[in-house]
This record gives structure tokens, C-alpha cells and sequence, in this order.
């Protein structure tokens, strides 16, 4: 069964740093999001992604926050300088179609910012 | 603001007994609403995803209600096993916008022997 995979599965990183968080949605569908889960919160939209465009974002998504799908395959999500609150776990998402479509979350990538 | 409530925040049951766990919406224009599994350290899995003219949807031992009117959802599960333990989510759609997902605080469920 496709499924979405998510790199690295952990990232530790100094506060100020660059971080980008790779992601592999599943090959035919064409929207893709973010998501982010602080420890014991809820998980949190993040920003959609359809037509190599961010179709919408949260306001957590900042000029820190970029998106890329620079090629067929990965859909990428980059902190240009990371703060301690940024440590989360963030997942990667993506689905066929809007509306009633399934949206099939990847693993996660754990970002501890310290 | 759009916002799931979900009670109760926790669960204890024994192996093979029944829970229901309710779901409270605001969210509005509403197109969709769906539950999902989370395991720990996981990504979510979706059980059931229903539109507002739907008032029940089954997946196995998982049954889901939905009322439109009053903005409620319940999510039943039957016989339960070990496995069941995760932490279940409310989340539901808003039909404007990019098809974000508005994510509830879950029920964190724990089956025992």
C-alpha cells in the first residue's frame, strides 16, 4: 500500500539554524500540506500546497516558513532560523483530491530545537 | 474561531468492553467531519470521514455518528483489544479555504487486560 514517508525521522539543531524536512507524498495525488504537533498539543495546519502553490496557511506559517516541491517527488518544508518553540513533531500529508478525499499523514519528523 | 471540543480527555476500559467518545464542533461552513487513529510517535490514520447528510459510517469495529444539526459526533468502538490504545481525534473540514483540517485535542484511550 503507497504511503507517505517522511526524512529525517529525528533532527536535533541549534537555535538560529536552518532546518529543511523532506517529505515523499504518495506518487499520484497532487495536494500536499504540513502540519505540526507541539508535545501534548494538538496537531495544527500548518499550510496546503496544490499546483506547486501554497493554497493556503495558518498564521503560525511566518516568513520563517517556506515550501518547495523542487522536484516530481519530494515536497520539502523549510525554518530558515529555528527558535526553541519551534521544537515539535511535524508531519507531511498529502491527498488525491479536496473535499471528502482522505488526507494520508506520513510518520513525522521530530524537530528538537535546542 | 473554528474549534473541536472532545471528551472524555481520557479513557480507561477493559479488553473486550465498549467506549463511545464525543466529539463537539464549531466549525463553520462544515464540510466534512473525520476521526482518526494516533498511535504514539505516529502519524494519524483516518477511520471515518462524513459529509453532513451522513449520520453513520462504519470501518470494523469503529461506527461513527454524526448529527449536523447540533454539531456532535461520536465515535463507538466495539469489543475492544490492545491494540485499540491511541489517541483518537476529532478533526473536521471547513468547505472554503485549501482543505486544512481543524484538529480536536483527542481522546487519549487505554485498553487493558
Amino acid at each position: 500500500e503507497p504511503e507517505v514517508t517522511q526524512t529525517p525521522s529525528h533532527q536535533v539543531t541549534q537555535m538560529g539554524q536552518e532546518v529543511i524536512l523532506r517529505c515523499v507524498p504518495i506518487s499520484n495525488h497532487l495536494y500536499f500540506y504540513w502540519y505540526r504537533q507541539i508535545l501534548g498539543q494538538k496537531v495544527e495546519f500548518l499550510v496546503s500546497f496544490y499546483n506547486n502553490e501554497i493554497s493556503e496557511k495558518s498564521e503560525i506559517f511566518d516568513d520563517q516558513f517556506s515550501v518547495e516541491r523542487p522536484d516530481g517527488s519530494n515536497f520539502t518544508l523549510k525554518i530558515r532560523s529555528t527558535k526553541l518553540e519551534d521544537s515539535a513533531m511535524y508531519f507531511c500529508a498529502s491527498s488525491a483530491g479536496t473535499g471528502v478525499y482522505e488526507q494520508y499523514f506520513g510518520p513525522g519528523t521530530r524537530l528538537t530545537v535546542t | 474561531k473554528n474549534q473541536v471540543e472532545q471528551s472524555p480527555q481520557s479513557l480507561i476500559i477493559l479488553e473486550g468492553k465498549n467506549c463511545t467518545l464525543q466529539c463537539n464542533y464549531t466549525v463553520s461552513p462544515f464540510s466534512n467531519l473525520r476521526w482518526y487513529k494516533q498511535d504514539t510517535g505516529r502519524g494519524p490514520v483516518s477511520l471515518t470521514i462524513m459529509t453532513f447528510s451522513e449520520n453513520t459510517k462504519s470501518n470494523g469495529r469503529y461506527t461513527a455518528t454524526l448529527d449536523a444539526d447540533t454539531k456532535q459526533s461520536s465515535l463507538h468502538i466495539t469489543a475492544s483489544q490492545l491494540s485499540d490504545s491511541a489517541s483518537y481525534i476529532c478533526v473536521v473540514r471547513v468547505r472554503i479555504g485549501g482543505n486544512k483540517l481543524t484538529f480536536g485535542t483527542g481522546t487519549q484511550l487505554k485498553v487493558e487486560l
